[in-house]
């Protein structure tokens, strides 16, 4: 399977900790996005890769979360200091170059804070 | 930014019937417009999308209208079946930025046998 895939699939967590999430891209995608979903909505934007440059953050995105994508395939991301408000699934899409629109989800990682 | 909303909420139909989900979008220079599938615990999935410069678009059992001078996107199901049960979302792709998909709050659709 070439999809989107992300790892872990669930963490749970004490308030507090610090947590990484992985996202493995469709290979020779160069476009990456994270999303955040809470029940009940649909997903956020929080922020965009193309290759290794981080081009957009929402404002979603507090000084304790970080994103990279050093070799512009596979991406991490980092929340520090987790708060209970953090609880929700953190989804990764990519996305092929130019003239391509269509975005591709993995199956997300369900963070639980407690 | 863009804003979209998606209603109804939630929709029971059943097996064999059709389902409508509509969407508004507020950005007239947005220009491509996703619907996902979500089931539960899972990621979502793209189901159809269309372009600004078509106004409807096919693919078996599932199409989608676009009015853009009223920036409404529709998407129709016909003959329903069980497994068509999920939450499904519209989105619709900001005309700044990098291509960021702005999504609706959802539809929680029910086929019943």
């Amino acid at each position: 399977d070439t999809g989107v895939s992300q790892d872990p699939r669930h963490k749970i967590t004490k308030r507090g900790q610090n947590v990484t999430f992985r996202c493995d891209p469709i290979s020779e995608h160069n476009r990456l996005y994270w999303y955040r979903q809470t029940l009940g909505q649909g997903p956020e934007f929080l922020t965009y890769f193309q290759n290794e440059a981080q081009l957009e953050k929402s404002r979603l995105l507090s000084d304790r979360f970080s994103a990279e994508r050093p070799k512009g395939s596979f991406s991490t991301l980092e929340i520090q200091r987790t708060e209970q408000g953090d609880s929700a699934m953190y989804l990764c899409a990519s996305r092929a170059g130019t003239g391509a629109y269509e975005q591709y989800f993995g199956p997300g990682t369900r963070l639980t804070v407690t | 930014g863009e804003n979209v909303e998606q209603h109804p909420s939630t929709l029971s139909v059943q097996e064999g019937d059709s389902a409508v989900i509509k969407c508004t979008y507020s950005d007239s220079a947005s220009n491509y417009f996703p619907w996902y599938k979500q089931e539960l615990g899972k990621g979502p999935q793209l189901i159809i999308d269309i372009r600004s410069n078509v106004g409807e678009k096919k693919d078996q059992r599932i199409a989608v209208t676009l009015n853009k001078t009223a920036k409404h996107f529709s998407l129709h199901i016909t003959e329903t079946q069980p497994e068509d049960s999920a939450v499904y979302f519209c989105a619709a792709r900001d005309s700044g930025g990098y291509q960021k998909v702005t999504f609706g709050t959802g539809t929680k659709l029910q086929v019943i046998p």
